[in-house]
């Protein structure tokens, strides 16, 4: 069936680095995209989202980019903090409010 | 506001037990959404509701598992009986409107044994 996945498990930074995670979904229908954060012990928490007629957008130390052509997501965060290690999942919107999810990335951040 | 509410935390049972979940979602929020989230994963739909009515159940195991919605509130989801497989954390999220405004709660972590 249609899936999304992610290409990098982990991810180690330094504090203040810029991280980005990738992520790479197979259903074209999908009209939405959405990027969760997860820490220990807690349900997923809205990070940002993005709709498919659009490339980027912007939060606060956020950034999310669509490329379409090659099915591909991004979610940038400018200086990293620690606050920041969590595991991050991107979602699609398949249609109907279904949500699908990613395996997930684990951001470490390092002082 | 307060937020999703969900119990137990944790629950421990041996397999062939039977279990049940309860989600009280965010007051006024129609949809309700029931995940299954095993380690290292990324969260499984497994129902959703809108209102007292089922929306999308494909993915629920439905010769073990049941959920209900009783006046559009509270939900339950039972696994009668569990296997080894089922040991996971169970989400519960809501919504009042478009799935990316869905709040999750802290989920309750199941380990069959």
């Amino acid at each position: 069936g249609e899936s999304v996945g992610l290409h990098l498990p982990t991810l180690s930074v330094q504090e203040g680095d810029n991280s980005i995670i990738n992520c790479a979904y197979s259903n074209s229908a999908s009209d939405y995209f959405i990027w969760y954060k997860q820490e220990s012990g807690k349900g997923p928490q809205f990070i940002i989202d993005i709709r498919s007629n659009m490339d980027k957008r912007q939060g606060q130390r956020v950034t999310v980019l669509l490329n379409k052509t090659v099915k591909h997501l991004s979610l940038q965060i400018a200086a990293t903090q620690p606050g920041d290690s969590a595991v991050y999942f991107c979602a699609e919107n398949t249609g109907f409010q279904k949500l699908v999810f990613g395996t997930g990335t684990r951001l470490l951040v390092s002082p | 506001e307060a937020g999703v509410a969900q119990s137990p935390r944790y629950k421990i049972i041996e397999k062939r037990q039977s279990v049940a979940f309860w989600c009280n979602p965010i007051s006024g929020h129609a949809t309700l959404y029931w995940y299954q989230q095993i380690l290292g994963q990324g969260p499984k739909l497994l129902i959703q509701f809108q209102n007292n009515g089922v929306v999308d159940d494909s993915q629920l195991p439905k010769d073990r598992f049941s959920a209900e919605r009783l006046k559009g509130v509270d939900s339950t989801l039972k696994i009668q009986p569990a296997k080894l497989e089922d040991s996971a954390v169970y989400l519960c999220a809501s919504s009042a409107g478009p799935v990316t405004e869905a709040f999750f709660g802290q989920g309750t972590r199941l380990t069959v044994v």
